[in-house]
């Protein structure tokens, strides 16, 4: 089975400041691993993901998130980060062999102040 | 825009009544998957189909229910609905080419039940 943890459910910063958004997961076979992002009333959108390859995989928006298997993370960065950022992140994990099953976690939100 | 397109986008119910979401998947894509998020939680599986046969089930009771369509079109359907069945139900659709194959999601359909 898999699970997903993420670390901060409320994250706060200013307008053009970094962020990190902080994820770890847990699995007994090998996963792909994603980043969603959720407007308000909205469904979810596909920030980036990682399938294999580089540890460092860079999505949309400016957003780039880094594989790291021996502490089971994926987290999720941003260097500069603007108002129409604000939204709710999910971490998610699938298994790489057969199914679309993907768990999400809780998710994160985060609010970019002016 | 995914090209996945829920309806209706809002559905008020009473206890004990039954209700039908649907789902019209991305051309070509032969594979929904149903999640159920509730407010402030990350989506939960439901259940998968591929070409009209469920193929996975998360922990959600007998009374969830689905189908899939020749089109690969889709319906969840939901009985003797509960107060804690009010959440946001997201269809995705994907296209099983390879377990790298992304998942598209829906704008999904909020559920009240009163």
């Amino acid at each position: 089975a898999q699970s997903v943890t993420q670390l901060d459910s409320q994250v706060p910063v200013f307008e053009e400041a970094p962020v990190e958004l902080r994820c770890n997961y847990s699995s007994s076979v090998s996963v792909y691993l994603f980043w969603y992002v959720q407007y308000p009333n909205q469904g979810l959108q596909l920030l980036l993901k990682y399938l294999s390859g580089s540890t460092l995989v860079k999505g949309i928006n400016g957003f780039e998130a880094e594989f790291n298997k021996s502490q089971t993370s994926f987290h999720l960065r941003k260097p500069s980060v603007h108002i129409s950022d604000t939204a709710e992140y999910f971490c998610a994990v699938r298994r790489n062999t057969g199914g679309f099953k993907t768990i999400f976690g809780a998710g994160t939100r985060l609010f970019v102040k002016a | 825009e995914t090209g996945v397109t829920q309806s209706p986008t809002h559905l008020i119910k009473t206890r004990g009544q039954q209700v039908t979401l649907r789902c019209s998947s991305q051309s070509g894509h032969n594979t929904v998957s149903w999640y159920q998020q509730a407010l402030g939680q990350g989506p939960q599986f439901i259940f998968q189909y591929y070409r009209e046969e469920e193929n996975g089930r998360g922990n959600f009771p007998p009374r969830f229910s689905g189908l899939q369509f020749p089109n690969y079109s889709s319906e969840l359907n939901v009985n003797a609905l509960e107060l804690d069945d009010s959440a946001l139900y997201l269809c995705a659709s994907s296209l099983v080419a390879g377990a790298k194959t992304e998942a598209f999601f829906g704008q999904g359909t909020r559920l009240t039940v009163v």
